[in-house]
């Protein structure tokens, strides 16, 4: 089945601590996006990559670093930077550009601060 | 920047009614139009995309309309069911293209 996976779907990080989140696709799209999610906030881009080994700022990336080495493959690292990490994380992915194609979604981790 | 708004944030609707969820934005000058649907706790689904060619785009029991010149889409869900209890969101896409703004959603919940 071709989809997006995330792991771990929960996660418990202590302060000052980097976390990473996984993100796979095998829907051989070549933008993928990590956007966070608050309640009542909707939907905030937080980095974005349209080619392999190439990525860009979102609206907050402040806290948060990316890597892009493979076409399949866009970790988050969201780190002790990060004064407010707890939320929902949503990664998707794109066949092109946002605007002309259909993004789809992984299920999400939903990251929690102890 | 894109703003987008969605209203109604939440409504209750019995079971066979129509759904009419409404989306605006600021900037009319878009590429297309893309409604989501989002589950408790799980990832965005899309539903409807409809270019800024198009009047409107169906699928089903659901209809979107656009009408760019006014920065406003609606969503028809028609003859509702419990099985459409979830978030809606929509989102107009920004910054050359290569961004997508959301909207916070409208919250359905469709009473047996």
């Amino acid at each position: 089945d071709g989809g997006i996976t995330q792991s771990p779907k929960y996660l418990f990080r202590k302060e000052g601590q980097n976390v990473t989140l996984s993100c796979e696709q095998n829907l051989n799209h070549d933008a993928m996006y990590w956007y966070r999610q608050d309640p009542g906030q909707g939907l905030r881009l937080i980095y974005y990559s349209q080619i392999v080994n190439d990525f860009q700022k979102g609206d907050i990336a402040e806290g948060y670093s990316v890597s892009r080495e493979k076409k399949e493959s866009f970790p988050l690292t969201v780190t002790s930077a990060q004064k407010n990490p707890t939320a929902f994380y949503l990664c998707a992915s794109s066949k092109g550009q946002a605007a002309r194609d259909t993004q789809y979604f992984g299920p999400g981790t939903r990251l929690t601060v102890l | 920047k894109q703003e987008v708004t969605q209203i109604p944030a939440a409504l209750s609707v019995p079971e066979g009614e129509n759904l009419v969820l409404n989306c605006s934005f600021t900037d009319s000058a878009i590429y297309n139009l893309q409604w989501f649907r989002q589950d408790p706790g799980k990832g965005l689904t899309s539903l409807l995309l409809i270019q800024s060619s198009q009047r409107e785009q169906t699928s089903g029991r659901l209809n979107a309309s656009l009408d760019k010149s006014s920065g406003r889409s609606t969503l028809y869900i028609a003859a509702s069911q419990p099985g459409d209890s979830a978030t809606y969101l929509c989102a107009v896409p920004y910054y050359g293209n290569n961004r997508l703004a959301f909207g916070k959603g409208n919250q359905v919940v469709v009473i047996p």
